[in-house]
């Protein structure tokens, strides 16, 4: 069964702190892996990540891709209170063309003043 | 450009009742997935619609049916609704091009609450 599995479920840290997310995942197919940040109920988009562009950088997040190891993490430097939200991790196994991303739990980060 | 639009953002129903939930897609996007996301859950698919068929389904019962119109919105149907149907159902849209890359953009879902 196709799964992706995130560690920490969830994450206490303070404003100033760098973070890091981890995403492992297990799939019959491959074909991206994206982040989402949660922070009521859109998951809105950060990142892509495929084989040919296993790294992304978007100011203060950046996200690798290691194929190798079937795993992917999301860095998040010098956090601020707004960067708390779920983050969810999520793989693309068909490019879309069925539409099914498989999700992990998330992690639920906090970020205290 | 238009996000992507869910309504109603709040709905309860009592067991057996049947609800219809909404979503437009974003501007310029042909291909409608829906999630279902349970408390403490990361989103579980439940079926994908492009140029108005059903294009891929998840692991959920015919009681969950869906539409997508000529315009691209969708609506998904719950029928016989359960207790365990509670959770936040999200829409998300893309656009089916020939890169192979797919990235979704999400709705802000609908809340569904079953007493």
């Amino acid at each position: 069964e196709d799964k992706v599995v995130q560690s920490p479920l969830s994450l206490v840290v303070h404003e100033g702190d760098t973070v890091t997310l981890n995403c492992s995942y297990e799939v019959t197919n491959f074909r991206s892996l994206l982040w989402y940040k949660q922070e009521k109920k859109a998951p809105t988009f950060l990142f892509m990540l495929t084989s040919s562009g296993i790294e992304k950088k978007s100011g203060r997040l950046s996200s690798i891709l290691d194929k190798k190891e079937l795993s992917s993490i999301l860095n998040i430097t010098a956090t601020q209170t707004g960067d708390s939200a779920i983050y969810l991790c999520a793989v693309d196994p068909y490019g879309g063309s069925q539409g099914n991303l498989i999700f992990g739990k998330g992690t639920k980060l906090s970020v205290k003043p | 450009e238009t996000g992507v639009t869910q309504s109603p953002t709040h709905l309860i129903k009592t067991r057996g009742q049947q609800v219809t939930l909404r979503c437009s897609s974003q501007s310029g996007h042909n291909t409608v997935s829906w999630y279902q996301q349970a408390l403490g859950q990361g989103p579980q698919f439940i079926f994908q619609y492009y140029r108005e068929e059903e294009n891929g389904r998840g692991n959920f019962p015919p009681r969950f049916s869906g539409l997508q119109f000529p315009n691209y919105s969708s609506e998904l149907n719950v029928n016989a609704l359960e207790l365990d149907d509670s959770a936040l159902y999200l829409c998300a849209s893309s656009l089916d091009g020939t890169s192979g890359f797919y990235t979704q953009y999400f709705g802000p879902g609908t809340r569904l609450t079953v007493l």
